[in-house]
């Protein structure tokens, strides 16, 4: 079965500082990975999803952005930090033409 | 861009008493809808996954229906546990690679 490890597990940050989370998964290839955020009091967003090496389909714009280098490596980042970019953000993977999506441990950011 | 809606927001029950919630989105077009359990500090876990009008899915005390020509899902829970205290996800596919969840129905089982 799969594994999805992400990294940090929790960060603080300045405002205007620049950001770089780790999502990499293990066990499965070529899967379709996912990026989401849920800010306090508010419902999953879907940020970026990739569906192979160096893909990438963004959903809401705003300053964040994500790269797939590897098969099995996705990273968000931004150059600098807004508040309203605090949040739990989580990477999922999707098996192809599974559907169901599995979700890795997620990512506590809190700017500053 | 596709609407799901859940409702109530949040939910408090007894232990030991059943509940059920809602999942609401476009009977058209329809191909499978999710069903997902999300504890407090974890990752969100699938519970279900549900494609034919009045099916009906069941893990242990939890149990999904299915009604697409009317647009919605019932998650019911037996005899509640404080272990089912979590936030109950919904998401429907949209396109060949997205899901689209709904706000999430807040469980709070008081012992």
């Amino acid at each position: 079965s799969q594994t999805i490890h992400q990294w940090p597990a929790t960060l603080v940050q300045p405002v205007g500082s620049p950001l770089s989370l780790e999502c990499t998964v293990e066990g499965t290839s070529n899967p379709n990975l996912y990026w989401y955020r849920q800010a306090a009091g508010r419902g999953l967003q879907l940020l970026f999803y990739s569906v192979g090496i160096g893909q990438i389909s963004s959903e809401v714009p705003q300053n964040l952005s994500a790269s797939r280098p590897q098969d099995r490596q996705f990273i968000l980042s931004s150059k600098k930090l807004l508040l309203s970019d605090s949040g739990f953000y989580l990477c999922a993977l999707e098996r192809q033409r599974q559907e169901t999506q599995y979700f890795g441990p997620g990512t506590r950011l809190l700017v500053l | 861009i596709l609407n799901v809606e859940q409702s109530p927001q949040s939910l408090h029950v007894q232990e030991g008493d059943s509940t059920n919630f809602t999942c609401s989105f476009p009977s058209s077009n329809f191909y499978a809808l999710h069903w997902y359990r999300w504890e407090t500090a974890k990752s969100p876990e699938a519970l279900f996954v549900t494609t034919l009008n009045g099916d009906e899915k069941k893990k242990g005390r939890i149990s999904a229906t299915l009604n697409t020509k009317e647009g919605y899902s019932y998650l019911y829970i037996k005899g509640s546990q404080p272990e089912d205290s979590a936030t109950y996800l919904c998401a429907l596919p949209q396109g060949a690679q997205k899901l689209v969840f709904g706000q999430g129905t807040r469980l709070t089982i008081n012992p």
